[in-house]
Parts: structure tokens; C-alpha cells; sequence
């Protein structure tokens, strides 16, 4: 079943823009990845954000969590036509012995140059 | 090496075949995956091997057959497989096992399967 929600489902920007996806899920967390998959290739991890974490930063990308509102955002600055992709969110719940990830449907984020 | 191999990168078969993808790290992660992703989709988890034991099934049909040599290696055995299968499997590993943590995962680049 899926617990995370991206939106936008696509976005286009022009090269040097930010970009901003967001992610919403349903129950409490162990912790909120990020991944990238440039067309029909492997996934790439981003970040991981923990639940006790609110905000972190690698390079060019930055992401928050909001507990409260189960709601995490990626936000990619100055972007390239290199970061045309699909991002996808996959939240780890805290419940269960093995713990799965569970994915969002993702944003796909064109970059125009 | 933080790199996760998979052969073949591409690979047609018919309904009647039986072949083997195969997927490879040396990054001595205990926890190794198998996804299937359609186009446009998230991937969609079908085993979780940890400590070369399987301990999670999805429920995959049984024309999927996971198996785990060693710690380093995973297989997935195809069989009989239907039209529907078609699509794009991902190996993925990630460090620690027993309970599997939630950590992040390291994929391959996939595997094309397109069944006929």
C-alpha cells in the first residue's frame, strides 16, 4: 500500500530555478527518505530525514519535515537540466521488526536549459 | 565500492523460458532487495533477503524465485512468466539486517525484462 503522496506529480522549470516537491503520509515515522531515478535507471538516495529531525541540507538540496503535519518537502536549488528526473518519497514506519520502505507515486521534474 | 551489478541489463524471454537475473555487492550490507517497477510507477517491493535468509515475501507469484548464495550475491529465477511481467527489476542492498532497520537502500541500475 502506498503512504506517501507527492505532489506536484510533474513539474517543469527553467535551468537556474528551484524546485520544491512535497510529500505527505499517513502515519507516525521512523524516517523519510529521498530518492532520485533519472529514466528507466537505478533509484539514488538522496537524504534521509529522521523523525526527530526538521531540516537537512546536502549540496544543492535541502529537506524539511513537518511531524505535525506528516509532511516532509525537497526542495533543489539553482537547478540543472542534470536534475531531470523523477524524485520519489519513501517513508519507514515505526511499527514491525523489518522495516520496509513505502513509496510515494513521485514528482516528475523536467529542467529546461 | 558502493556500486550494486546487475545482469543483464536487458533480457526478452518467452512464456516458456527459464532464466536468471543476478545482482552483486561488495559493500558488506547484510540487507538485499528485489523491486519490480512499471513505467511511471514507484518500485513495488517483492523479496528482502537479510543475512542470506529470505524474510520478506510479498506475496510474489511463485513463477518468481529469489535465492541468496551469499552475502554477496542475489538471484531471481524466472519462470513461466506472463506478458504482464514485463517491466523493469531493481536490486537494491542496504546495511544492516536482523531486525532490517529502515536504513537507506543502494539500487542497480535494473534489469529490462520484457516477456513475449
Amino acid at each position: 500500500s502506498q503512504q506517501g503522496e507527492e505532489d506536484p506529480q510533474a513539474l517543469s522549470i527553467q535551468e537556474g530555478e528551484n524546485a520544491t516537491m512535497n510529500c505527505s503520509y499517513k502515519t507516525s515515522i521512523n524516517n523519510l527518505q529521498w530518492y532520485r531515478q533519472n529514466s528507466g535507471r537505478g533509484l539514488v538516495h538522496l537524504i534521509l530525514i529522521r523523525s526527530n529531525e526538521r531540516e537537512k541540507h546536502s549540496g544543492r538540496l535541502r529537506v524539511t519535515l513537518d511531524t505535525s503535519k506528516k509532511s516532509s518537502s525537497l526542495l533543489i536549488t539553482a537547478s540543472r537540466a542534470a536534475d531531470t528526473a523523477s524524485y520519489f518519497c519513501a517513508t519507514v514506519l515505526n511499527a514491525g521488526n523489518n522495516r520496509k520502505l513505502i513509496w510515494g507515486l513521485g514528482t516528475s521534474l523536467a529542467v529546461n536549459p | 565500492d558502493t556500486e550494486v551489478t546487475q545482469t543483464p541489463k536487458h533480457l526478452v524471454m518467452g512464456m516458456t523460458n527459464k532464466k536468471s537475473l543476478k545482482c552483486e555487492q561488495h559493500m558488506g550490507h547484510r540487507a538485499m532487495y528485489w523491486y519490480k517497477q512499471k513505467a511511471k510507477k514507484p518500485p513495488e517491493l517483492m523479496f528482502v533477503y537479510s543475512y542470506e535468509k529470505l524474510s520478506i515475501n510479498e506475496s510474489v507469484p511463485s513463477r518468481f524465485s529469489p535465492e541468496c548464495p551469499n552475502s554477496s550475491l542475489l538471484n531471481l529465477h524466472l519462470h513461466a512468466l506472463q506478458p504482464e511481467d514485463s517491466a523493469l527489476y531493481l536490486c537494491a542492498s542496504s546495511l544492516t539486517g536482523l531486525p532490517i532497520s529502515g536504513d537507506e537502500q543502494y539500487f542497480g541500475p535494473g534489469t529490462r525484462l520484457t516477456v513475449t
